[in-house]
């Protein structure tokens, strides 16, 4: 079955230091999404990537950086510049060409920086 | 800018009593809006979504919603809630144009009382 794949489930980070949380998708879509999520904040958007090699800045991207060299793949890396990463994450994607049909989201990744 | 507001932060329903859960948005054209339910530790999960055509639009689990452009509004709705209706709820909004992203609200916690 198609789907989103998000890993590890569960992830600890220490002070200082970067952490990549994995996404995958083989929903064959072209766009694909970060969201972070706080109690009582919702989801907000971190970076999102509409093709291959392109992605654009969210609401909240200062202290994340991503990539994006396959379709498959949209990676996010936590660094030591984000001074409060404890959240759950969350990947989305979307087929382009069928935007309006929403998004697809996987099980997330909760990050605990300890 | 678009924007989204969820007004109830916390709803307590009995089993079996009707549900409304309240959502506006802000945008300047027709847009698209989404209801999605996310259980413990979860990803999203789409219940519904409207884009254009019929304002009632039905979706699963037996919840339905209905667009009003004259309030900007995109309430959920369920005639009758079960137990496992309990979750969090976001309503969102995405622009009618590729490469954009949704805008969530923070989200509704449903209690199911018995």
């Amino acid at each position: 079955d198609g789907g989103i794949t998000q890993s590890p489930k569960y992830l600890f980070r220490k002070e200082g230091q970067n952490v990549t949380l994995s996404c995958e998708q083989n929903l064959n879509h072209d766009a694909m999404y970060w969201y972070r999520q706080d109690p009582g904040q919702g989801l907000r958007l971190i970076y999102y990537s509409q093709i291959v090699n392109d992605f654009q800045k969210g609401d909240i991207a200062e202290g994340y950086s991503v990539s994006r060299e396959k379709k498959e793949s949209f990676p996010l890396t936590v660094t030591s510049a984000q001074k409060n990463p404890t959240a759950f994450y969350l990947c989305a994607s979307s087929d382009q060409r069928s935007y309006h049909y929403g998004y697809t989201f996987g099980s997330g990744t909760r990050l605990t920086v300890v | 800018a678009q924007s989204v507001t969820q007004p109830d932060i916390h709803i307590t329903v009995s089993e079996g009593a009707s549900l409304e859960l309240r959502c506006n948005y802000s945008y300047g054209a027709t847009p698209y809006l989404f209801w999605y339910v996310q259980s413990p530790g979860q990803g999203l999960q789409l219940l519904l979504k409207y884009f254009s055509g019929d304002t009632l639009v039905q979706g699963i689990k037996g919840f339905e919603a209905e667009f009003k452009r004259s309030q900007s509004s995109f309430n959920l709705r369920k005639p009758s809630v079960h137990w496992s209706d309990a979750a969090e709820y976001f309503c969102a909004v995405g622009a009618n144009q590729a490469g954009t992203a949704l805008i969530f609200g923070k989200g509704t916690t449903l209690s199911v009382s018995s």
